[in-house]
C-alpha cells in the first residue's frame, strides 16, 4: 500500500513565524503536490515537483516556497505565516506514468 | 468559469437509497476521470478512475463518463452511513508529468440511518 505521511495533524503558528510542513511517501513516486483545502473552494495546487531538487509553481504559490532534496520528501514552507494561510494542506504523490494521486491524511494549521 | 464544476452540497439521504453525484467540466481535453472519497479530517482517497468514456463498476459503485456532454457521475447503490463523507471529482487531459489533477469542489453526503 502506498503511504504519504505529514509530518503533524495539526498545527498553531503565530503571525510572521516561518512554518515548515513535511511530506514524506514510500513508494518510489517521482511526482508530489502540495494543496490547500478550504471549505467553498476545493482544492487548490501550491507547488509540485517532478523530480529531486525540481519544483514547479501551482494555482496560488504566492506566500510559500517548497523544497524537494529527496526523492521521498516534499517540503511546503510559509516564510512569514499570515491568517490567510490558516488551512487544510495537503500533500500528494504519484509515479511518472500515473495520474493516480494519492493523498497523506493533511494537516490543519491554524495561524493566529 | 470554472474547469469543473461541482454541486457542494450538503445531500442527505435515508439508509438505503441510491445516490447520484455529478460533476460537469468545460476541458474537451480531458481523458482520465476519478472520484476520490474524502472522509471528515482524513485526506482523500482513491474511489473510482476511468479513462474516456463510458461506465465502470466496483461493488456498490458505479462511475459514469459522458464525454459528448462533459459530465461524469458517480452512483452509489444501497447507501450506508459509512458512505458519509466528501466526494470529489478529479479529471486531466493527460497521464504522468502532463497529468496535472483538476478537481471538482467536493460534494459533502450525509446518509442517515
Amino acid at each position: 500500500d502506498v503511504k504519504v505521511t505529514q509530518s503533524s495533524r495539526y498545527l498553531v503558528k503565530r503571525t510572521g513565524e516561518k512554518v515548515f510542513l513535511e511530506c514524506v511517501q514510500d513508494m518510489d513516486h517521482e511526482n508530489m503536490f502540495w494543496y490547500r483545502q478550504d471549505p467553498g473552494l476545493g482544492l487548490r495546487l501550491i507547488y509540485f515537483s517532478y523530480d529531486v531538487k525540481m519544483k514547479e509553481k501551482g494555482d496560488i504559490p504566492e506566500g510559500y516556497s517548497v523544497s524537494r532534496e529527496k526523492k521521498e520528501r516534499f517540503s511546503l514552507i510559509l516564510e512569514s505565516a499570515s491568517t490567510n494561510q490558516t488551512s487544510m494542506y495537503l500533500c500528494a504523490s504519484t509515479l511518472t506514468t500515473s495520474n493516480t494521486q494519492y493523498f497523506g491524511p493533511g494537516t490543519r494549521l491554524l495561524v493566529l | 468559469q470554472k474547469e469543473v464544476e461541482q454541486d457542494p452540497g450538503p445531500l442527505s439521504v435515508p439508509e438505503g437509497a441510491i445516490v447520484s453525484l455529478n460533476c460537469t467540466y468545460s476541458n474537451s481535453a480531458f481523458q482520465y476521470f476519478m472520484w476520490y472519497r474524502q472522509y471528515s479530517r482524513k485526506g482523500p482517497e482513491l474511489l473510482m478512475y476511468t479513462y474516456s468514456s463510458g461506465n465502470k463498476e466496483d461493488g456498490r459503485f458505479t462511475a459514469q463518463v459522458d464525454k459528448s456532454s462533459k459530465y461524469i457521475s458517480l452512483f452509489i447503490r444501497d447507501s450506508q452511513p459509512s458512505d458519509s463523507a466528501t466526494y470529489l471529482c478529479a479529471m486531466s487531459a493527460g497521464s504522468g508529468n502532463t497529468g496535472k489533477l483538476i478537481f471538482g469542489q467536493g460534494t459533502t453526503l450525509q446518509v442517515k440511518p
